[in-house]
């Protein structure tokens, strides 16, 4: 399968910006996406970016693709407490997704 | 409102016992698909459905099974032969046959052993 990695945690303070990292090994994927879990929950879309592309920014958010070193990444700005969750990025290749492990992201006040 | 819903939430299985965790949605979506989640892990593909009548196994399809009758539906047996059943099992769907559009993910089923 490929492989997507994360780093397990993240600890910031309310307020301050969060970037979640991500890499991942399959050049042709379409689209790669950032998934939001709370707990005891599914998993929440937040947005995704198109492979052509690099930098999708919406509201708080702000996905950075760079596609030579394979390497995507989530920014939250001003990031809150409900932000407290776990995050997944994601790769599509043909009819499966891949999910990387999960970054813990502790908000404290 | 359209979703997916899986239940039960919780569901516990004594030893040597077939357990069935329900799958529905109602966004009319073609694909479906099984992830089961371990603690501290990412989401692992257990069956996947890009059309009614048909299914195709995962990474970890050993110990499960499947079924597609309905679009709406696609049900998951964790059989005895799954020794190490306990874990969060997701169900997801998809617009497009496939996958090139973001997956839609149901509130997830804990199962545990008794």
């Amino acid at each position: 399968g490929e492989d997507v990695e994360q780093s397990l945690f993240l600890s910031v303070r309310e307020g301050d910006s969060s970037v979640i990292n991500c890499t991942y090994t399959d050049s042709s994927s379409t689209y790669l996406y950032w998934y939001k879990q709370e707990p005891g929950a599914g998993l929440q879309l937040l947005t995704y970016i198109f492979s052509n592309m690099d930098m999708k920014q919406d509201q708080r958010l702000t996905v950075l693709l760079n596609k030579k070193d394979k390497h995507l990444s989530l920014r939250i700005a001003d990031t809150q407490t409900g932000d407290s969750a776990i995050y997944f990025c994601a790769e599509n290749n043909f009819n499966k997704f891949y999910f990387g492990s999960g970054t813990k992201l502790n908000v404290k006040p | 409102d359209g979703g997916i819903t899986q239940s039960p939430k919780y569901l516990f299985r004594k030893e040597g016992q077939n357990v069935t965790l329900s799958c529905e949605q109602n966004l009319n979506h073609d694909a479906m698909y099984w992830y089961r989640q371990d603690p501290g892990q990412g989401l692992r593909l257990i069956y996947y459905s890009q059309i009614v009548n048909d299914f195709q196994k995962g990474d970890i399809a050993e110990g499960y099974s499947v079924s597609r009758e309905k679009k709406e539906s696609f049900p998951l047996t964790v059989t005895s032969a799954q020794k190490n059943p306990t874990a969060f099992y997701l169900c997801a769907s998809n617009p497009d046959r496939v996958g090139n559009q973001p997956q839609h993910f149901g509130d997830g089923t804990r199962l545990s052993i008794l």
